[in-house]
């Protein structure tokens, strides 16, 4: 079956834009986790959504949302870019039940100019 | 507080040597430890489960609680095995916390 899809997988921003990025999870999955990965903070857990309720919130400012729709897809949106919003990122679904395995998307790279 | 520390930020071993990468952990729950793997230009893919205690491409880890570590190990190195490895804790609710991360560097 196929896995996390994210879209786009790299963009350009200039400071003070905003960015909505989009993915698709694994089919029957109904939980959805973010992840921001750069090179001095390394992977850092944004947010967890699962059936359209945020469980699990990390430690980001609220310029970072998220969203997730009935059909499980997730949309992260970050407003009024910052030089340090540069980064990869990472969606990850799982079934959130019995066998838990987290699976990563590929990333979509965002360059903040 | 809730932490990985992967002290090493590249291992560098020859082809057919043991590897050892280190993790531990702080955690006041009952921990559920992961190693994953990122290969040049591909996307992160669990590698192990510390409940599964099984062994996945000749590697393995053992959970210590009293050493609070969760080593990756495996006895012989091969060249494809070079990849960025992170140490990840689960801590509810779908949220992993990761390690710095190790790259590891097989040299033939």
């Amino acid at each position: 079956k196929a896995g996390v899809t994210q879209t786009p997988r790299y963009l350009i921003k200039t400071r003070g834009q905003q960015v909505t990025l989009s993915c698709s999870p694994i089919s029957g999955h109904r939980s959805v986790s973010w992840y921001q990965q750069t090179p001095g903070q390394g992977l850092q857990f944004l947010f967890e959504y699962f059936s359209e309720t945020q469980r699990n919130k990390g430690n980001f400012p609220g310029r970072f949302s998220g969203r997730q729709f009935s059909n499980s897809r997730s949309e992260m949106n970050v407003s009024t870019l910052e030089l340090g919003d540069s980064a990869l990122y990472l969606c990850a679904s799982s079934l959130s039940t019995g066998e838990n395995t987290i699976y990563f998307g590929e990333g979509s790279w965002l360059t903040v100019v | 507080a809730q932490r990985v520390t992967q002290p090493e930020k590249l291992l560098s071993v020859f082809k057919g040597a043991p590897v050892e990468l280190k993790c531990n952990y702080s955690y006041s729950g009952s921990p559920e430890l992961f190693w994953y793997v990122q290969y040049s230009r591909q996307r992160l893919q669990l590698l192990l489960r510390h409940i599964s205690r099984e062994s996945i491409k000749g590697f393995t880890a053992d959970l210590n609680k009293g050493e609070t570590s969760f080593h990756l190990k495996k006895p012989f190195a091969q060249e494809e095995d070079s990849a960025m490895y992170y140490c990840a804790l689960s801590v509810g609710f779908q949220k992993l916390v990761f390690g710095t991360g190790t790259r590891l560097l097989v040299s033939p």
